[in-house]
């Protein structure tokens, strides 16, 4: 079955505990990204990757990172956390139309809470 | 500036009645557009997409969105809801100049009344 797998799907953690999120895709696709979804707000996107090995940011990159090693793998890392990450977080990957980036794949996201 | 604008918070609309969700964007390249559905809990689903050709275009579950150039317009539309469709509703617009963003809007509520 073609999916999106994050984990963990909770987290409750303290400010400063660095935390990783993973993602993993088995669908192929190239193009990975990281949202996060705030009430009012709709999805943002903090990092995107075209590719292994090329990942860049999105619009809200501040306090995050993010590696690509890997074709399926897409983890998003929280240094630092601060309260105002408390959010919920959706990986997504992508299939390309006619070159662009086209329909997203998304996990069932992670619902992280900072104290 | 780029921006997608989905100017209903909260619909609420009777079980079997017609529904209509707006959606208006603002970008300087042919867009490319989306409709996702998001299910308490859960990830987002793709709807229906636009890229070219016919504005008008089908989705899964019934729902259908036409894309009006004019009105900078991809306005969503079932003929009769059900009770299932309860769920968030997320237009999304991608630029043919950037491939490699895709903007979401704020979303949608839907609620239906038995």
């Amino acid at each position: 079955e073609a999916q999106v797998t994050q984990n963990p799907r909770y987290l409750i953690t303290v400010t400063g505990k660095k935390l990783t999120v993973t993602c993993s895709q088995n669908m192929n696709h190239e193009y990975m990204s990281w949202y996060r979804q705030d009430p009012g707000l709709g999805l943002r996107q903090i990092y995107y990757s075209m590719n292994v090995e090329v990942t860049d940011k999105g619009d809200v990159p501040e306090g995050y990172k993010v590696s690509r090693k890997e074709k399926r793998n897409f983890p998003l890392i929280l240094e630092s956390p601060s309260p105002n990450q408390t959010s919920l977080y959706f990986c997504a990957s992508s299939t390309r139309d006619r070159g662009l980036v086209a329909e997203a794949f998304f996990g069932q996201g992670t619902r992280l809470t900072v104290v | 500036a780029q921006s997608v604008t989905q100017p209903d918070i909260h619909i609420t609309v009777s079980e079997g009645a017609s529904l209509e969700l707006r959606c208006n964007y603002s970008y300087g390249a042919t867009p490319y557009l989306f409709w996702y559905v998001q299910s308490p809990g859960q990830g987002l689903q793709l709807l229906l997409k636009y890229f070219s050709g016919d504005t008008l275009v089908q989705g899964i579950k019934g729902f259908e969105a036409e894309f009006k150039r004019s009105q900078s317009s991809f306005n969503l539309r079932k003929p009769s809801v059900h009770w299932s469709d309860a769920a968030e509703y997320f237009c999304a617009v991608g630029a043919r100049s950037s491939a490699s963003k895709i903007i979401f809007g704020s979303g949608t509520r839907l609620s239906i009344r038995p």
